[in-house]
């Protein structure tokens, strides 16, 4: 199973809106509606911040969204602030009833 | 509050073996699958194995299929990871992650603070 696709690298400053790809197959992100999204800061365990490919965990911000259209995912973080500098990372149910992640993007906010 | 604590993560010669644990609490165990997801030193996350919430079911990555066996304990509300025929790739932090339901593959939440395995002659 290849690895979901993401960009390796994203920027913004604060107060801006940024988008993070997530491109899959049709036996994975195109094939169901089991997108997930986490945020990792470093040394730190990984966090939930959207599941089913839109739904937010309670207690995440609301600047935190995510859709699907086709075979891609992708999440979206408006209002860039400091504290949103991390890792991100999707991931999908896949049809031979596995997971599989995208390689990670890591978000500089400038 | 649930909490997930990995145990058992060290270091093994290639070829060798090594037993994880993962001690849950503050939810029904046995009604949520569970997997298991790695992380090698400066890469991107991988998952590697999960259970059904009954232990019925066990399904693995290509990676590590034939040499990782996952399992459960829903008296003692314990996941484990008994890695077999270890290579230096399989080097990583392993976390432990509650999936959204007794499905597998929903959603990640939450994650154990992970065990380190080094595989190193």
């Amino acid at each position: 199973q290849s690895a979901l696709t993401q960009p390796a690298s994203v920027s913004g400053s604060p107060g801006q809106s940024i988008t993070i790809s997530c491109t899959g197959t049709s036996s994975d992100v195109g094939g169901y509606n089991y997108v997930s999204w986490y945020q990792q800061h470093p040394g730190k365990a990984p966090k939930l911040i959207i599941y089913d490919v839109s739904n937010r965990p309670s207690g995440v911000s609301n600047r935190f969204s995510g859709s699907k259209s086709g075979n891609t995912a992708s999440l979206t973080i408006s209002g860039l602030q400091a504290e949103d500098e991390a890792d991100f990372y999707c991931s999908s149910y896949t049809s031979s009833s596995t997971v599989v992640f995208g390689g990670g993007t890591k978000l500089t906010v400038l | 509050e649930v909490q997930l604590v990995e145990s058992g993560g060290g270091s093994v010669q290639p070829g060798g073996s090594l037993r994880l644990s993962c001690a849950a609490s503050g939810f029904t165990f046995s009604s949520y699958a569970m997997s298991w997801v790695r992380q090698a030193p400066g890469k991107g996350l991988e998952w590697v194995s999960a259970i059904r919430g009954s232990g019925s079911s066990t399904y693995y990555a290509d990676s590590v299929k034939g040499r990782f066996t996952i399992s459960k304990d829903n008296s003692k509300n314990t996941l484990f990871l008994q890695m077999n025929s270890l290579r230096a790739e399989d080097t990583a932090v392993y976390y432990c992650a509650k999936d959204g339901g007794n499905t597998v593959g929903n959603w990640f939440d939450p994650w154990g603070q992970g065990t380190l395995v080094t595989v190193s002659s």
